[in-house]
């Protein structure tokens, strides 16, 4: 059973503030990573795969970062609006397997 | 384009009876996942089929779910004799062989009463 663990479960945060959260996984027989950005009522969208050690990916204030050596990434939202109010996904995919294990979330509020 | 599309959004079924779920994947994506999602958890991997084949179904309970993907038509995740432990939101994702990004449907949401 491969452990996929986030952090914090959930964040509140005021609209203007940066924000970053964890995803813990695995380092070893790493593949790829990914993250989800998952509105209530709708269905999860991809944001990042990751797949080397150090890559940097960048969508807009969204980015992310990957440690595959300690096993961790982080999503960062700079400047938070209140249609960032989501659930944050990661997945960690294993040695080529496509089946990935997915974190559990964390729920980002950001208050007007 | 039009992504992944799964129906019904909402089931209600009575202890006992079946409850059947589709899902298309996208246009050109071959691969189809689900996924199931118990209230309060995480997204569980149930089964991993491509067209006529069952690649991986690790994570499919034992009795009274099945899962098929014909050459023709949606992939179709059947549970028979449904219980009240059954209800939760059962998603789809698709990916194309070249790729294991996927992309997710909206989701059924099953109640069973």
């Amino acid at each position: 059973i491969l452990n996929v663990e986030q952090s914090p479960q959930s964040l509140h945060v005021q609209e203007g503030d940066s924000t970053n959260f964890t995803c813990s996984f695995p380092s070893s027989n790493f593949y790829a990573l990914h993250w989800y950005r998952w509105e209530t009522a709708k269905s999860p969208e991809a944001l990042f795969v990751m797949t080397l050690n150090g890559d940097e990916k960048k969508k807009g204030r969204i980015s992310a970062t990957l440690n595959t050596k300690e096993g961790y990434s982080y999503l960062y939202i700079k400047g938070s609006q209140p249609e960032d109010s989501a659930t944050y996904l990661c997945a960690f995919n294993a040695g080529g397997s496509y089946i990935p294990t997915f974190g559990r979330g964390t729920s980002l509020i950001v208050h007007p | 384009n039009a992504g992944v599309m799964q129906n019904p959004r909402h089931l209600v079924r009575r202890r006992g009876q079946e409850a059947r779920l589709r899902c298309s994947p996208m246009k050109g994506h071959s691969h189809v996942y689900w996924y199931r999602q118990l209230p309060e958890e995480g997204l569980k991997f149930m089964v991993y089929l491509q067209k006529e084949n069952i690649i991986d179904e690790s994570g499919m309970p034992k009795e009274r779910f099945s899962a098929e993907f014909p050459k023709e038509g949606p992939s179709i995740l059947r549970i028979q004799q449904v219980v009240r432990g059954d209800s939760a939101a059962y998603f789809c994702a698709s990916s194309n062989t070249e790729s294991n990004e996927q992309f997710f449907g909206p989701g059924t949401r099953l109640t069973v009463l």
